[in-house]
């Protein structure tokens, strides 16, 4: 099982907003829309932001999103604010044997 | 409130056998639906997942590394282990542990601090 496929770096100003894709297979992300997505500032673990796709954890700003198309699925960033720069990785269930599959991990830079 | 801390050793010689436990609180894993589930990251890198166990004792693992895990737990204890033999140093990472979320149950909504293990000899 490989690692789902991300950019390396995504940058934006304050207050735009900016699309983190993750490029899956049909055995993970496009066939199964339980995709979540976690922040992880340095030093820190992972924090949940995004799970099954769409949903958003109790406490996580409503400036977050996610969607999926085919085997790419994609975590929008709008309102960008200085405290999102940080590493986002996906993670794409991938079948009850394999369970998940991370992706490759972007950094988020707020210019 | 759910927490999780993982504990083990620091440092390990290639061809060891690692051994860490993750102790956590807020929650049972003699409760239906609820999982453990072990995540790497070596430094600078990307997230791995390792291995998962159920509350039913089912266990899952990586593929690429299912012969080297070995993932049990003691109930009572409220501690979930995780082995990993022939040690590398490929194999230097934090570790996490993770409650396995509610719903599809594919994500981790709760995570320990993570370990750092350096594998050197």
């Amino acid at each position: 099982q490989s690692a789902l496929t991300q950019p390396a770096s995504v940058s934006g100003s304050p207050g735009q907003s900016i699309t983190i894709s993750c490029t899956g297979t049909s055995s993970d992300v496009g066939s199964y829309n339980l995709v979540s997505w976690y922040q992880q500032h340095p030093g820190k673990a992972p924090k949940l932001m995004i799970y099954e796709g769409s949903k958003r954890p109790s406490g996580v700003s409503n400036r977050f999103s996610g969607s999926k198309s085919g085997n790419t699925a994609s975590l929008t960033i709008s309102g960008l604010q200085a405290e999102d720069e940080a590493d986002y990785y996906c993670c794409s269930y991938a079948g009850s044997s394999t369970f998940v599959v991370f992706g490759t991990g972007t950094k988020v830079t707020v210019l | 409130q759910i927490t999780l801390k993982e504990s083990g050793p620091t440092l390990v010689k290639p061809t060891q056998t690692l051994t860490l436990t993750c102790t956590f609180s807020g929650f049972s894993l003699s409760t239906s639906g609820v999982g453990v589930g072990w995540i790497r990251q070596p430094p600078g890198k990307a997230l791995e997942w390792l291995a998962l166990i159920y509350w039913d004792d089912d266990k899952r693992y990586s593929p690429s590394l299912k012969s080297r895990l070995t993932i049990t737990k003691d109930t009572s204890k409220n501690q979930v282990v995780l082995t990993m033999t022939n040690m590398d140093p490929v194999d230097t990472a934090t570790y996490y542990c993770a409650h396995r979320g509610g719903g599809s149950g594919s994500y981790f909504d709760y995570w320990g601090q993570g370990t750092l293990v350096t594998v050197s000899s």
